[in-house]
């Protein structure tokens, strides 16, 4: 089963609050929830992470879900260069990422 | 400055002829990590280390070997490439156990195995 389940790809405006889904319906209590992304085919870049609290850092808001099984991504003014496929990955067995295939997110001026 | 290095960048090798991937940090982190990624599967990790001497399999280690003889490399080791190792490689590399810090990532190494 897949760790987590997220939109293939989104269209967002510049400016605008771009929202990222993620399901993770099967992570246990212990299990974080990461969030990277990768523009073209550069290493990822590592964005934002929770457990059970929402989190908000310079780049990024990240909204969990009480019961943990799905979580957002909020960047709050997108720009063109926020273009980028955007993972969402749980960390399981506490050493092993779970990247999944992402969301293509398309910012369109 | 602050970065993982992998080399080389780009390698196109023949069938069951061995090669290595050098993967270097300057940051002292603990653990590391490879990871391949192919069209439509996300990058999956092939290995891990969490220190000098300690490696574990990640999702998809067959056909793969890894040593962590010092702490700041990693070498990812192809004993027989077959073509359906042709893939992105990608290095990573952190400061301590991944639940507690974030992973830094090298720049790519692209493999084409005939």
């Amino acid at each position: 089963d897949a760790k987590t389940t997220q939109p293939t790809s989104m269209d967002c405006a510049e400016g605008r609050a771009a929202n990222l889904p993620c399901n993770h319906s099967t992570i246990s209590g212990n299990e974080y929830v990461y969030w990277y992304r990768q523009i073209h085919s550069q290493g990822p870049q590592y964005i934002i992470h929770g457990l059970k609290n929402n989190e908000t850092n310079e780049m990024a808001s990240l909204i969990i879900t009480e019961d943990r099984k799905s979580s957002t991504l909020i960047l709050p003014h997108a720009t063109l260069r926020d273009t980028a496929v955007y993972y969402c990955i749980v960390l399981y067995n506490f050493n092993k990422f779970y990247f999944g295939s992402g969301t293509k997110l398309n910012v369109k001026p | 400055e602050a970065q993982v290095t992998q080399n080389p960048r780009y390698l196109i090798t023949v069938t069951g002829k061995k090669l290595t991937v050098t993967c270097s940090q300057n940051m002292n982190h603990e653990y590391m990590s490879w990871y391949r990624q192919d069209p439509g599967l996300g990058l999956r990790q092939i290995y891990y280390s969490m220190n000098v001497e300690v490696t574990d399999k990640g999702d998809v280690p067959e056909g793969y070997k890894v040593s962590r003889k010092e702490k700041r490399n990693f070498p990812l080791i192809l004993e027989s490439p077959s073509p359906n190792q042709t893939s992105l490689y990608f290095c990573a590399s952190s400061l301590s156990e991944p639940v507690a810090d974030t992973q830094y990532f090298g720049p790519g190494t692209r493999l084409t195995v005939l």
